[in-house]
């Protein structure tokens, strides 16, 4: 159980570009999600947090206007990078909290973004 | 403010030989502690949790890490490492009364042959 997706798993765009990367929690309802960049071989630097119905809560230095988030349902919540540029490449993660649970958070496989 | 810090970058040792990767966390009150790892390109895999039950906690693999509050300390221990725990391995302490988690830098196990 608390299997949690991310699609896609890789994607190169150019320049200019918006791209979406989707995160689902497949066997449990998710009241949070969180968002997270990792650069290589670094450690998950925390994006934002995502509540179902409500805007989300970005932490201080991210762009809320530049990463869009969006969480409609209780499985699904969406990063959108907008106007992407090469320094977005990174590795973003997410995760999601089970609405009737503990604190522990279950990770997505991550997205490979990389902008041309 | 909360923090945890993971004490090696790099571990290395051989296979069959004990693991351990320490990491001493700073926190007002008891937080909950996790402990997950990252396989290359791969997301996050919870080995285990504290959350102020038993102080010796047993995870998947053959890990386990013991909650030390006089030493502020929850150290990840196997005894006997095997070639496919060689990845990145992250302490996180998550404070009381919030669900954010708070990321070490982590430590990468390399197991030799």
């Amino acid at each position: 159980g608390a299997v949690v997706s991310q699609h896609p798993s890789r994607v190169i765009c150019k320049s200019g570009t918006s791209v979406k990367i989707e995160c689902r929690s497949l066997d449990f309802q998710a009241t949070t999600m969180f968002w997270y960049r990792q650069f290589p071989k670094q450690s998950l630097m925390l994006m934002a947090t995502s509540n179902e119905g409500s805007k989300a809560t970005y932490e201080q230095g991210v762009e809320k206007d530049k990463f869009l988030i969006n969480h409609a349902s209780l499985t699904l919540s969406t990063l959108t990078v907008t106007s992407a540029h090469p320094e977005d490449s990174s590795f973003y993660i997410c995760s999601a909290r089970e609405k009737q649970g503990s604190g522990t958070q279950y990770f997505g496989p991550g997205t490979r973004l990389l902008v041309l | 403010a909360q923090s945890v810090t993971q004490l090696d970058s790099h571990v290395s040792v051989s296979e069959g030989t004990p693991v351990l990767l320490r990491c001493n966390y700073s926190s007002s009150y008891s937080p909950s502690l996790f402990w997950y790892v990252q396989h290359p390109n791969k997301g996050l895999q919870l080995l285990l949790k504290y959350t102020s039950a038993a102080t010796l906690v047993k995870g998947i693999n053959g890990f386990e890490a013991e909650f030390k509050k006089s030493e502020t300390s929850f150290h990840l221990t196997k005894p006997s490492a095997h070639m496919s725990d060689a990845a990145e391995y992250f302490c996180v302490v998550s404070p009381l009364g919030t669900y954010k988690y708070i990321f070490g830098t982590g430590t990468r196990l390399k197991v030799l042959a």
